[in-house]
């Protein structure tokens, strides 16, 4: 089965750029998706396709991918961007997968 | 608005059985893929299943795979999953999500809705 592979963990000076990056070779054949997950909480959907944002995600949340590598940017990182992030895309197979995921830390 | 409600989880012994149910809301459900993602304690998010609209089609995680069954009641606008042969290591919190397949390609697919989820302890 395909496997998305992230860093663990990644940390911003608040107000900075950070970015989270995600390698498979699933995704140059799709488009990951971005989901961000406070403690306690279900993941929320932060970017899809190509470079898209569902309604009331802020825009200094952005994708983008090249090659085996998708991106999420955090464009002046706010202390409520401290979350985990996971990216998935669909594999060959039909199925989903997800990274291990990113622990974001805002300093 | 769109509402994903989970329930039916809770404490089962090792080889026991446990069935999810996720009530749907807000949407018209029988017009959606749907799928279940798990999350083990302090682990990441693992794919579990997804059914298409009509049931045509369903497909699982190769570690639920002949264990684990997809299905949905689009006139009770729910969503099931029975677990059978239940161990230790699908003790996880289970959500429920809607699937987005943007293009006809499905090169972009998303879940843009998630439940709350619902825990289930196997263990004896």
């Amino acid at each position: 089965s395909s496997e998305l592979t992230q860093d663990p963990a990644v940390s911003v000076a608040l107000g900075q750029t950070v970015r989270i990056t995600c390698q498979g070779d699933s995704l140059r054949s799709y488009y990951a998706s971005w989901y961000q997950q406070k403690p306690g909480q279900a993941p929320v959907l932060v970017i899809y396709g190509k470079n898209n944002r569902p309604s009331g995600i802020p825009d200094r949340f952005s994708g983008s991918s090249s090659g085996n590598t998708a991106s999420l940017t955090i464009t002046g990182a706010q202390a409520e961007d401290e979350a985990d992030y996971y990216c998935n895309s669909r594999d060959s197979s039909g199925n989903w997968v997800f990274g291990g995921g990113t622990k974001l830390t805002v300093l | 608005q769109v509402q994903l409600v989970e329930s039916g989880g809770g404490l089962v012994k090792p080889g026991g059985s446990l069935r999810l149910s996720c009530a749907a809301s807000g949407f018209t459900f029988s017009d959606y893929y749907m799928s279940w993602i798990r999350q083990a304690p302090g682990k990441g998010l693992e794919w579990v299943s997804y059914i298409s609209s009509s049931s045509s089609y369903t497909n699982y995680a190769d570690s639920v795979k002949g264990r684990f069954t997809i299905s949905r009641d689009n006139a009770k606008n729910s969503l099931y999953l029975q677990m059978n042969s239940l161990r230790a290591e699908d003790t996880a919190v289970y959500y429920c999500a809607r699937v987005i397949v943007y293009d006809s390609s499905g090169q972009t697919t998303y879940f843009d809705y998630w439940g709350q989820g619902t825990l289930v302890t196997v263990s004896s």
